[in-house]
């Protein structure tokens, strides 16, 4: 089974309006970390933002938050005043607790276009 | 510059070659990581690092994957008698001890298997 699940292969959005970029995960692990990166064409992975599992609030950082739902297994993105430089791949990735390695489980990832 | 670095950007062999990349870590971070892209997929893990120890190594790395870290700093994978299923990105990303604290990635080295 995938751990994370990222539904949709492409998104368009108008600049400036929100978007929400959906991811739902598995795990059995009580302790896990949600994590979402920004891939441009150039290649580079850009974090975003991380939520846990133990945190009772939705994450934000600026202009992105974290749609908990952890009854629900997802992790939505939500980019709200969507810029022109938000075109990229989005990937929605986990991270589960026990042990040292802290190694991330990838979704196939969010092809966002802002159109002007 | 401060960040992940990664050489080379791009390398094209020809099927059976053996090639090399190397990561340079962000200097205080003593967790590295190998990942590998191919097209229209995420990252998937290949092998961690915590200094110069290597601590876990993914089923997806064969026996044709090596990867080292002496003393604890930079990093090389090395691919012997390529294919060309080897193609894709390779992606290095450290970070420090913090369970909660991002990775971060630099900028890959695409492989070409011809």
């Amino acid at each position: 089974a995938q751990k994370i699940t990222q539904t949709q292969p492409g998104m368009f959005v108008q600049e400036k309006e929100a978007v929400t970029l959906d991811c739902t995960y598995d795990t059995s692990d009580p302790s896990y970390g949600l994590f979402w990166y920004k891939q441009p064409s150039s290649g580079e992975m850009i974090f975003l933002i991380y939520q846990g599992s133990y945190d009772q609030q939705n994450a934000t950082e600026g202009r992105y938050s974290l749609n908990f739902q952890k009854a629900r297994k997802s992790a939505n993105l939500v980019i709200s005043a969507s810029q022109l430089g938000d075109s990229a791949m989005y990937f929605c990735a986990m991270r589960e607790g026990g042990g040292s390695n802290y190694k991330l489980t990838f979704g196939k990832g969010t092809l966002l276009t802002v159109n002007p | 510059d401060t960040g992940v670095s990664q050489n080379p950007r791009h390398k094209i062999t020809k099927r059976g070659q053996n090639v090399t990349f190397r990561c340079d870590p962000i200097s205080e971070h003593n967790r590295l990581y190998w990942y590998r892209q191919t097209l229209g997929q995420g990252p998937e893990f290949l092998t961690y690092f915590q200094n110069e120890a290597q601590l876990e190594k993914s089923r997806l790395l064969s026996d044709r994957f090596s990867a080292e870290r002496p003393k604890g700093s930079f990093s090389t994978l090395e691919i012997q008698r390529t294919e060309q299923g080897d193609s894709a990105m390779y992606l290095c990303a450290t970070g420090t001890g913090g369970w909660y604290n991002e990775q971060f990635f630099g900028p890959g080295t695409r492989l070409t298997v011809l």
